[in-house]
Order: structure tokens, then C-alpha cells, then sequence
């Protein structure tokens, strides 16, 4: 059974531009989470998606957005780059949410900010 | 909120060994699950064990087990025979009940095995 896929595994943008980043989640799960990773803040929770509805969003500004299509697929977006956005952008899948659902995660997309 | 630390921020430890990270986490919500993830340099995030807070047995997966004491709040990750391999960084993660799949992790240990 395949993993978490992310794509692209590196990307390199410079201020101002914006990016579109993508997670393709074990077959048959439907929750989707976003988390971004820095040598700084450590790894913070951006969002979760379930069955393509936003279900949690953590504390980061309107320019990280995100979205799930019907076959679990997500992607999140990011405008207006800065500097600070640069990190490792992790997804995570389960099955469902709550009690004993364990996350798996993929290997993150490397985005640098120049 | 929730708080989770791990103040053991690098070990080392002599291959063969057992050895122990710790990870205490400050919650108010009643319910909630314990998770630790191996992280190596590559970046991936890999799924070690899952204690929920009402298990009454510590939790085991092949060569790591959970200590969970919930009266004091600590959830130590216990790697009997370290292997090369198992170098690495170690991040502790909590989830409520009723937070979907909101985890907050704590800053991680640097786990370097000695040959």
C-alpha cells in the first residue's frame, strides 16, 4: 500500500509569488492535515481537511490556504510569499479522526524563499 | 491549551543499548492520544506508537514502548537495542479527543547511535 505522496519534494520561489503544493493520502483515508516545519517554531499545525470540509485551522494568516477534492486528494496554497515561509511543508492522512487514528505522514516539500 | 516538552534536546547512546527520551505534555482536556514520530535526516515523518489516554496497558511496537504515567503527565519513549538506524530525531505529539487530527508536537530529541 503506497504511503503519503507529496509533490513537487523541493521547490524554490522568491517574494511575492505564490505556490501550490500537493498530497496524495494512503488509499481509502479521508482526513488530511497540514503542518509546516522551521529550525525556529518547530512543527505547527496549518490545517485539516476531512471529506473536503476544513475541519481545524491553526494559527497562521489567510495568505495559507488549502483545499480536498472528492478522491481525498488536498493541496494547500500559499501567496504572497515571504522570507519567513520558507520551511518543510508536512501532510499527514488517516482514516478518520478521534480516538486511537493514528497519522502517517509523508516526506514533506522543502519550499526556500528567496 | 496544550504544552508538550521534551527537554532533552541531543543523546547519545552506545549501539545495542536501550534508551529512554522523555516528553511530559500539560492538558485540560480529559481525553486525548500520545503519539511519537522518528524523523530522520531525509525529512519523513515516521509513525512509531499511539497511547490513548485511557489505555490501561502501555503501549508496545516491536522495540519501542510507551512509558505513560498520567498522573505525571509524562509519556517516555523507551528503544530497547538501539540500532545505527535508529539515529535520528524523536518528536512527541499530542492530540485531544476532539481536535480532529490537531497535533502539537514538542521540540524534538536528537537521538545520535554510537557504534
Amino acid at each position: 500500500k503506497a504511503g503519503v505522496t507529496q509533490t513537487p519534494r523541493y521547490l524554490i520561489k522568491t517574494r511575492g509569488q505564490q505556490v501550490t503544493l500537493s498530497c496524495s493520502p494512503i488509499s481509502g483515508h479521508r482526513s488530511v492535515s497540514w503542518y509546516q516545519q522551521t529550525p525556529g517554531q518547530g512543527l505547527q499545525f496549518l490545517f485539516e481537511y476531512f471529506s473536503e470540509t476544513q475541519r481545524n485551522k491553526g494559527n497562521f494568516p489567510g495568505r495559507f490556504s488549502g483545499r480536498q477534492f472528492s478522491n481525498s486528494r488536498s493541496e494547500m496554497n500559499v501567496s504572497t510569499l515571504e522570507l519567513g515561509d520558507s520551511a518543510l511543508y508536512l501532510c499527514a492522512s488517516s482514516l478518520e479522526t478521534g480516538t486511537g487514528v493514528k497519522l502517517f505522514f509523508g516526506s514533506g516539500t522543502q519550499l526556500s524563499v528567496l | 491549551a496544550q504544552k508538550i516538552t521534551q527537554t532533552q534536546p541531543g543523546m547519545f547512546v552506545q549501539e545495542k543499548e536501550a534508551v529512554t527520551l522523555d516528553c511530559t505534555y500539560d492538558t485540560s482536556d480529559p481525553s486525548y492520544g500520545l503519539f511519537w514520530y522518528k524523523q530522520p535526516s531525509s525529512g519523513e515523518m515516521i509513525f512509531l506508537i499511539y497511547q490513548g489516554s485511557y489505555d490501561q496497558q502501555n503501549a508496545t511496537e516491536g522495540r519501542y514502548s510507551l512509558n505513560f504515567q498520567k498522573a505525571r503527565k509524562s509519556a517516555n519513549l523507551v528503544i530497547s537495542a538501539s540500532q545505527l538506524g535508529d539515529s535520528a530525531m524523536y518528536f512527541c505529539a499530542m492530540r485531544p479527543n476532539n481536535a480532529g487530527n490537531m497535533l502539537t508536537f514538542g521540540g524534538g530529541t536528537r537521538l545520535m547511535v554510537k557504534p
